[in-house]
């Protein structure tokens, strides 16, 4: 089925511990984004990517690591979570043929850091 | 750096009436794209209406209308005959144009619908 799909939709994890966060796209949409929800700050861009091998940080990026070796994956890697990443993810991507193009947003991960 | 701000946590309306809901930015660019977004409690993300800063018109879909105010602005969504599915968070959210696109959200605000 063509959309966007965030896997695990669920995690708990431990402090210090390392988790990876899925994001597979089936459009061939050349942006991709990940952001976090927290309560009180809406949607916080982690990072983006314009294309395949084409990474930029977002507005909270510290503790994350993306790479983007196939258009149509974006993982996002916590290298040692800490509780303050514990959150809801947000995967999301649009195309390039205009940037009125609406973001399509995956189901979303709900993390928690104990 | 762009920012979005919705100064209003929440608000509460009575079905069938109207309510607005206030959006301000700040830029120093002239082109750009404003954004509302819908999340009901699924936690899903919904598209509402989008609206291009170089068009005067405001943008409507059905039941959602904007006010842009570019001098101001400012972008406040209108839902008329408010339902109660209507009930969810609202984000407004500006999208930069160029080769580092993105699209920054502000805080949110919780709608409820009374019946």
């Amino acid at each position: 089925d063509a959309g966007i799909t965030q896997s695990p939709r669920y995690k708990i994890t431990e402090t210090g511990r390392q988790v990876t966060l899925m994001c597979h796209q089936t459009w061939s949409h050349s942006y991709m984004f990940w952001y976090r929800q927290d309560l009180g700050h809406g949607l916080r861009l982690i990072y983006y990517s314009a294309a395949a091998d084409i990474t930029d940080k977002g507005e909270v990026p510290d503790g994350y690591v993306v790479s983007r070796s196939k258009t149509e994956n974006f993982p996002l890697t916590l290298e040692s979570a800490t509780r303050s990443q514990t959150s809801v993810y947000f995967c999301a991507s649009s195309d390039t043929s205009s940037y009125n193009s609406p973001l399509h947003f995956g189901n979303g991960t709900r993390l928690t850091v104990t | 750096a762009q920012t979005v701000t919705q100064s209003q946590p929440e608000m509460s309306v009575q079905e069938a009436e109207t309510v607005t809901l206030s959006c301000t930015y700040d830029t120093s660019e002239s082109d750009y794209y404003l954004f509302w977004y819908k999340q009901p409690p699924s936690r899903q993300m919904i598209l509402v209406i989008r609206q291009e800063a170089y068009k005067q018109q405001n943008a409507t879909e059905n039941r959602f209308s904007v006010n842009f105010q570019k001098a101001a602005k400012s972008f406040s969504l209108k839902i008329s005959d408010s339902q109660l599915g209507d009930a969810a968070m609202y984000f407004c959210a500006y999208r930069s144009v160029g080769a580092n696109s993105k699209l920054t959200f502000g805080k949110g605000i919780t709608l409820s619908v009374r019946p």
